[in-house]
Formats: C-alpha cells, sequence, structure tokens
C-alpha cells in the first residue's frame, strides 16, 4: 500500500483565491512527522511546512497551513491568497518514528496559479 | 538556514562514463540522502550516509555507489552511466529537531546521458 497518496496529478487556481492540495497517509506507527515541499520549475525542493502527530493544533506557517485530520489520516495543505510565484509541485511526504530516517513522498501536485 | 549545496545544476555524460556527483552541508548534519526524482514516480531513496563512511542502500541502489570520506560531503557515483540514469538527482540532509527528523534538501542535479 502506498504510503503517502496525492490524488491531484494538477489544479488550478485564481490568483488570490484559496487552494487545498489533498495528501493523505498509511501508518500504524503512532509517532510519525508529516511534510510539505514545493518544488519550482527550477529543481529545487523547499520545505514548507511540518505537523506532528502529537501536535494538537494545525501547523501554520504564513500563507500554508496544514489541515490535519488524524482520524482520517489526511495531511491537506492550504495556500491563502495564492500567487503566481505559487505555482509549482508540491510534494506532501512523511516520517515514521521521531527519529526515523525514512521518508515517504507522494507523487506530488501541480498546481497552477491563473492571473 | 539549513544549507545544502550541490556541486552541478546541469551535467550531459556519454554511456559508460563515471559521474559523480558532490553534495556539501555547511553544518554539521549526520544524514545525508541522495534521491532520484522521476515524472510520475515520485522521489526514490538511492543511498543514504548516517555517519563518515557509513552508508546504507534505499530503495534502488543499483547502479550507484556513494562515498562518505568527510561528514560535510556526500557524493554520487554512477560508475558507468546508462542512458536510464538520465534524472533528476537530490541531495538532501536530515536534521534532528525537538519536534522530530526533517529534511532538507539542494537544489537539484539534472543529468542527461547520452
Amino acid at each position: 500500500a502506498q504510503k503517502i497518496t496525492q490524488t491531484q496529478p494538477g489544479m488550478f487556481v485564481q490568483e488570490k483565491e484559496a487552494v487545498t492540495l489533498d495528501c493523505t497517509y498509511d501508518t500504524s506507527d503512532p509517532s510519525y512527522g508529516l511534510f510539505w515541499y514545493k518544488q519550482p520549475s527550477s529543481g529545487e525542493m523547499i520545505f514548507l511546512i511540518y505537523q506532528g502527530s502529537y501536535d494538537q493544533q494545525n501547523a501554520t506557517e504564513g500563507r500554508y497551513s496544514l489541515n490535519f485530520q488524524k482520524a482520517r489520516k489526511s495531511a491537506n495543505l492550504v495556500i491563502s491568497a495564492s500567487q503566481l510565484g505559487d505555482s509549482a509541485m508540491y510534494f506532501c511526504a512523511m516520517r515514521e518514528g521521531r527519529t526515523g530516517n525514512q521518508f515517504y513522498f507522494g507523487t506530488g501536485t501541480s498546481l497552477t496559479v491563473i492571473p | 538556514d539549513v544549507k545544502v549545496t550541490q556541486s552541478s545544476r546541469y551535467l550531459v555524460k556519454r554511456t559508460g562514463e563515471k559521474v559523480f556527483l558532490e553534495c556539501v552541508q555547511d553544518m554539521d548534519h549526520e544524514n545525508m540522502f541522495w534521491y532520484r526524482q522521476d515524472p510520475g514516480l515520485g522521489l526514490r531513496l538511492i543511498y543514504f550516509s548516517y555517519d563518515v563512511k557509513m552508508k546504507e542502500k534505499g530503495d534502488i541502489p543499483e547502479g550507484y555507489s556513494v562515498s562518505r570520506e568527510k561528514k560535510e560531503r556526500f557524493s554520487l557515483i554512477l560508475e558507468s552511466a546508462s542512458t536510464n540514469q538520465t534524472s533528476m538527482y537530490l541531495c538532501a540532509i536530515g536534521t534532528a529537531e525537538p519536534s522530530g527528523n526533517t529534511i532538507y534538501f539542494g537544489e537539484g542535479s539534472w543529468l542527461t546521458v547520452v
């Protein structure tokens, strides 16, 4: 079974609107971490946001927030007030265990922001 | 800020050539990774190193080797490059943070084997 599933290969959003990128995960480990990365066309993978499995509140970083629904095993990324520079690939990832070094990545979602 | 530097952004090599991809970090992190990224396949781990001269195979180590002689440098080696190794290669470091281990990436190296 896939550890990380991103079901949206491509998404479009109007500039200044909010967009949600879906991510579901599969693990039986009670301790895990969830990550989102942005990859512009230049190729660099940029760390955006992190959510720990024991965190009570949803993580937020500026315009990024992570909608963490533990029972549903989902970790959706919400980008508010989209900007043209948000056009990129977005990857969801999971680490099992607090000190684990095995990271599982989804296949990514391509986001295009329309002016 | 975490800094991971990959020495070559774009390379074109011939089939059968030996290829070195270098990755350097500016902090004292133990864990370093090499991933390969292909469209539709996401990121796949090639090798992982948790200390100098220590390494572990990832999901797709065949056709690759690695070297870590110094803590700050982790090299990926293609002993005899083949066209199916044309890909994007990403180096990463793992940092131990209070919230748990986190991974940060370099800029990526686009390798074309002709």
